[in-house]
């Protein structure tokens, strides 16, 4: 079955930084969202983004379906941002299943 | 978007027995996927279910051990059966909107 990658498996930053949060896949897909998951399980939809760039806020997803990956910008880190971050893919006629990559632990301090 | 009712939210369970979870959504739904995260893990699809049809089960799970049920449109049951600790997880569903995938607030077993 097709393999979902994330980079890094953890991270903490100061509030107030950047990061770049990367997924990759070893196949085509139909589609690809990014998650957070909050420290209480819930899981919030970030973005739907099979192909090119999207922006919301301090947040911004780019994915390039013809090298198979994609990134998560958080631009200014809160402490709020702290949790896990899941990308999450459909393979092509994939019937709307999705495959959740292995995730990023970030953690943001004061 | 879609509103996800789940519930319980969480719940202790002795090993042996079941547990019932039901996922209402706000609005009619052609399918309704059942997710697991395994402690400190990912999510893993467990089945989808589809309203008048049996359920479809992924590889590694099957119907005797997650029943499933899905009288109408708006409403999903998934049960735990027989119980041991390593059915500890946090169990979700799911739906899709137009385009994007929402969620329940997922279900915290634990098994003891």
């Amino acid at each position: 079955g097709i393999q979902v990658e994330q980079s890094p498996p953890d991270l903490i930053l100061q509030e107030g930084a950047n990061s770049t949060l990367r997924c990759n896949f070893s196949d085509s897909v139909n589609n690809l969202q990014w998650f957070h998951q909050n420290p209480w399980g819930q899981l919030i939809n970030l973005f739907y983004i099979p192909s090119g760039t999207k922006q919301n806020g301090r947040l911004s997803a780019t994915t390039v379906a013809t090298e198979r990956y994609s990134l998560l910008y958080i631009s200014s880190s809160q402490t709020t941002d702290s949790g896990v971050y899941f990308c999450a893919v459909e393979l092509t006629g994939g019937g709307n299943k999705l495959t959740f990559g292995t995730g990023t632990q970030l953690k943001v301090e004061l | 978007s879609a509103v996800i009712s789940q519930k319980p939210s969480r719940d202790i369970c002795q090993r042996g027995t079941s547990l019932t979870i039901q996922c209402q959504v706000d609005s009619q739904v052609t399918m309704m996927f059942w997710y697991r995260q395994q402690p400190g893990q990912s999510l893993t699809l467990i089945a989808t279910a589809n309203q008048g049809s049996e359920a479809t089960y992924e590889s590694g799970f099957v119907i005797d051990k997650f029943p499933i049920s899905r009288p109408n449109l708006t409403f999903s049951t998934l049960t735990v059966s027989n119980m041991s600790p390593e059915d500890s997880s946090i169990y979700l569903c799911s739906v899709v909107g137009v385009t994007e995938a929402f969620f329940g607030q997922g279900t915290r077993l634990t098994v003891v």
